[in-house]
């Protein structure tokens, strides 16, 4: 079965600062990877995606994540944090043969600081 | 579009009775995920509808939890006896295709179980 691990609970930054939020996954075959930001209130929202192909993948706000088979990661950047990007951030694994099921990661609280 | 809908938004009940939670998906969207979020963990797999196929009830963590979905369409997240261990928030999601990876998950905002 697939799982996945976010290490950083919470993690702070300073606006304007880079940011990489670690993430690392278990899975026998070639894994489907997504990143999701849960902003307070509101429901969960897809940043971006990796099936297959360019292992650097590009998403929406300015995030971007590599897929880095040796290290079982797909960690999520921004070269420059803004003080909306506060919210929890969930690394998540698929897989064709587990029924279109998304196991979920711990998450990561980011809080920004002015 | 209308995204996910879930209602009650919060809902507070007392030990021992029983809830119904209702999730609207997204007009069209043919796969419905239940998912639970307790304070401070991720989100744990409860229970996934694909079309008219069986559900896939994998994660459902007790026989007082159960769920349906009528007409393809609304579904609703039964947990009976409610124990304080219940409490957490409750999302469901819909994704159009019958590929997980061609339509990604659509969110609601949850609903909020507090077992007193």
């Amino acid at each position: 079965a697939q799982s996945v691990t976010q290490p950083d609970i919470h993690i702070t930054v300073s606006e304007g600062a880079s940011l990489e939020l670690r993430c690392n996954y278990s899975y026998g075959a070639t894994p489907y990877l997504f990143w999701y930001v849960q902003s307070p209130g509101q429901g969960l929202q897809l940043l971006l995606k990796y099936f297959s192909g360019d292992t650097l993948v590009q998403g929406i706000k300015g995030f971007e994540a590599e897929f880095k088979r040796s290290q079982s990661s797909f960690n999520l950047r921004k070269p420059s944090v803004h003080w909306s990007d506060a919210a929890e951030y969930f690394c998540a694994v698929g897989a064709y043969n587990a029924g279109n099921m998304l196991t979920f990661g711990g998450g990561t609280r980011l809080m920004v600081k002015p | 579009g209308a995204g996910v809908s879930q209602s009650p938004s919060n809902k507070v009940t007392e030990k021992g009775k029983d809830v119904e939670l209702r999730c609207d998906p997204i007009s069209g969207h043919t796969a419905l995920y239940w998912y639970r979020q307790s304070l401070g963990q991720g989100l744990e797999f409860l229970i996934y509808f694909q079309g008219n196929s069986a559900p896939d009830k994998s994660g459902l963590p007790s026989d007082r939890f159960s769920a349906e979905r009528t007409g393809g369409s609304v579904s609703t997240l039964t947990i009976q006896r409610t124990q304080q261990e219940d409490s957490a928030v409750y999302l469901c999601a819909s994704s159009r295709s019958t590929t997980l990876f061609n339509s990604p998950l659509h969110f609601g905002n949850g609903t909020r179980l507090t077992v007193t």
